[in-house]
């Protein structure tokens, strides 16, 4: 089945560092990619759809000077938490669609990216 | 992201009975009715999944049912074990857009 690798999946930061977190699909292309935030004992919550070849479309609330995100190919999605904060610390994850497949519908995740700001 | 709500928030079952989650959502374009399994420390993973045109799906032990007009589905875990202690989200959409979740079922099956 389709794959979704995440890098790194745990990373600790002092506050004030900016952090970047990769997603990858590994067997498909992938025009879109959705990134998520979940605090713990919570749900999954959008911060922002990543467009190939465009810029990103963030959710209400989310700053997007804050949370950059690049998706430079149709394998690789990046988002950097700059100047992060330790109330940045939470679960990131990352989710893209096989673009070739039809009807859309199964998303699939990566393994998620714990980050700590300390 | 109010559109879907789940039930219970929490659930304790007994190895070997069954596990009812249910999601209510009100967007009738939805057209993909997912059920989404997560363990701790991961991301989540595709449990099962119906489409509108049918009413319910089985997987092995897990079913998933569909009540269109009461806009809602459920998800049956049949003989429940220890390994399928997580938390489970419903995440109904349309097309290419994104996966709203539901606020989640924590699942703990006992022996």
């Amino acid at each position: 089945g389709a794959v979704v690798s995440q890098h790194p999946s745990w990373v600790i930061c002092k506050s004030g560092t900016s952090v970047k977190i990769e997603c990858r699909s590994l067997d498909f292309q992938a025009t879109t990619m959705f990134w998520y935030r979940q605090f713990p004992k919570q749900s999954l919550m959008l911060m922002a759809t990543s467009n190939e070849g465009s810029k990103a479309t963030y959710e209400q609330g989310v700053e997007k000077d804050k949370f950059l995100i690049n998706h430079a190919s149709l394998t690789l999605s990046t988002l950097t938490v700059t100047s992060a904060h330790p109330e940045d610390s939470s679960f990131y994850i990352c989710s893209a669609r096989d673009a070739q497949r039809a009807p859309p519908g199964e998303l699939f995740f990566g393994e998620g990216s714990r980050l700590t700001v300390l | 992201q109010q559109q879907v709500k789940q039930s219970p928030q929490s659930l304790i079952v007994q190895k070997g009975g069954i596990s009812i989650i249910n999601c209510a959502y009100e967007n009738t374009a939805f057209d993909y009715f997912p059920w989404y399994q997560q363990f701790p420390g991961k991301g989540p993973a595709l449990l099962i999944a119906i489409r509108p045109d049918v009413s319910e799906k089985k997987e092995g032990r897990f079913t998933i049912s569909f009540n269109k007009s009461a806009k809602q589905f459920s998800l049956h875990i049949m003989d429940s074990q220890p390994g399928d202690s997580a938390t489970y989200f419903c995440a109904p959409h349309s097309g290419n857009t994104p996966l709203v979740f539901g606020k989640g079922t924590r699942l703990s099956v006992i022996a």
